[in-house]
């Protein structure tokens, strides 16, 4: 298996609910990213992992929270959410050194709908 | 300044003409510039991209146009076919930053068969 795996594809939770969502690249890349994807709106930048250590946390709210084990697997922990938190959650993986730049590679999404 | 202002929202293009879509930005720091295509129930795949010491670069029937001193580029996808449509999304990343890309909002081109 090539890339980068996200699952499950599809996700429907109430706000009470305790969901996890799971990225795998299988790319040896270094850096791993969440995005958030509404409708009309650029790609939102949630997090940023660099060899396992996270890099950038763009003020996300702490009912989202990331799991890095591994330079391989990235995790999304989700917890009491609100509606507007139904979005396609994308992750991506990148080879990145100081001065270089690398594009990212994107897995194919997980849509949550928050009912 | 951290902002990639892309244009037209959508596009609708006949079979075998030209399609357009530009960006502009703000922070000169920015030194690479992709554009992905996403099609329905998939995540951006990277299309094409260009660093700033190039004022164009193509690869098939892509071909990104830049414009330094404008602080522009644009994607022309020349003889556009039904199977190009999807959206397409500008992105603009500073190495010299914290691995951080800034995405345009997108553009949803259909091409009419």
């Amino acid at each position: 298996e090539t890339g980068v795996t996200q699952t499950p594809r599809h996700l429907v939770m109430g706000m009470t609910n305790k969901k996890s969502l799971k990225c795998e690249q299988h790319l040896g890349h270094n850096a791993m990213y969440w995005y958030k994807q509404s409708a009309k709106k650029p790609l939102e930048l949630m997090f940023v992992y660099n060899f396992k250590e996270q890099t950038e946390n763009n003020s996300v709210p702490s009912r989202f929270s990331p799991e890095c084990p591994n330079s391989s697997h990235l995790f999304l922990h989700l917890h009491t959410l609100q509606p507007e938190d139904s979005a396609l959650y994308l992750c991506a993986s990148s080879q990145d050194s100081p001065g270089s730049g690398s594009p990212l590679h994107f897995g194919n999404g997980t849509r949550l709908t928050v009912t | 300044q951290q902002q990639v202002k892309q244009s037209p929202q959508s596009l609708i293009v006949q079979k075998g003409g030209i399609s357009i879509i530009n960006c502009a930005y703000e922070n000169t720091a920015f030194d690479y510039f992709p554009w992905y295509q996403q099609f329905p129930g998939k995540g951006p795949a990277l299309l094409i991209a260009i660093r700033p010491d190039v004022s164009e670069k193509k690869e098939g029937r892509f071909t990104i146009s830049f414009n330094k001193s404008a602080k522009q580029f644009s994607l022309h996808i020349m003889d556009s076919q039904p199977g190009d449509s999807a959206t397409y999304f500008c992105a603009a990343r500073s190495s010299s930053g914290t691995y951080k890309y800034i995405f345009g909002t997108g553009t949803r081109l259909k091409v009419l068969a």
